[in-house]
């Protein structure tokens, strides 16, 4: 099984729609949890950070599933400028690791 | 707000030549990281810098690849003799501790071994 796991898409979702992925991990000791953003050829970006409790950064909504060991990002009313890949990443010792990314593209 | 910068932003080289590849971490930083991303492919970690030590590195890391910290700022990644393979966008990254610290990443560094 991968370390991580994305659905590489792309989703393709009308402006102002509501967008989810999801991503699955497969080290359960993994503590540590983001949403990266990476635009075409440029660097990764950090978007959030994934808590336990769950956790909310305006249109963005992040949880955390440990039992069925998955992340999740929400992304409410989709803007053009939201059109990127969303890479799920995970703090394994020393070092992040990288799923391969799902693709979003916002269409007017 | 601090940025990590990379220099160069493209660099070409031939196959067999040393290039070293630069990078400034954000200055209160402690942890110190390169990545590669092969074109179309995902963020790959090649190794990561703590206390003037490597903590971790990856299976790519292999005898062709070194890092440095020469001074009290910069961090390079030297490749000793590049291969056709090389050829990525090469990240170096910088975070204030391990676990829940994300990091922050430079613009990148494109390689081309041509």
């Amino acid at each position: 099984r991968k370390e991580v796991e994305q659905d590489p898409g792309p989703f393709n979702v009308p402006e102002g729609a509501t967008v989810a992925f999801n991503c699955t991990y497969s080290n359960s000791a993994s503590q540590s949890f983001f949403w990266y953003r990476q635009d075409c050829r440029k660097e990764p970006k950090l978007l959030m950070s994934v808590y336990s409790s769950g956790n909310e950064d305006g249109r963005f909504t992040a949880q955390l599933n440990r039992a069925s060991q998955y992340i999740s990002l929400l992304i409410r009313d989709s803007k053009l400028s939201d059109s990127a890949t969303y890479l799920c990443v995970f703090y394994s010792s020393y070092k992040l690791i990288f799923g391969s990314g799902t693709r979003l593209l916002v269409r007017p | 707000e601090p940025e990590v910068t990379q220099t160069p932003s493209h660099q070409v080289t031939q196959m067999g030549q040393e290039v070293i590849l630069r990078c400034v971490p954000i200055s209160n930083h402690l942890y110190f990281y390169w990545y590669r991303q092969i074109l179309g492919q995902k963020v790959e970690f090649l190794v990561s810098f703590y206390n003037n030590e490597i903590s971790e590195k990856s299976e790519i890391f292999d005898d062709q690849f070194s890092v440095e910290r020469p001074d009290g700022s910069n961090f390079t990644l030297k490749i000793r003799s590049t291969k056709l393979e090389d050829s990525a966008m090469y990240f170096c990254a910088s975070s204030e501790g391990t676990g829940d610290s994300p990091l922050h990443f430079g613009n990148g560094t494109r390689l081309t071994v041509t």
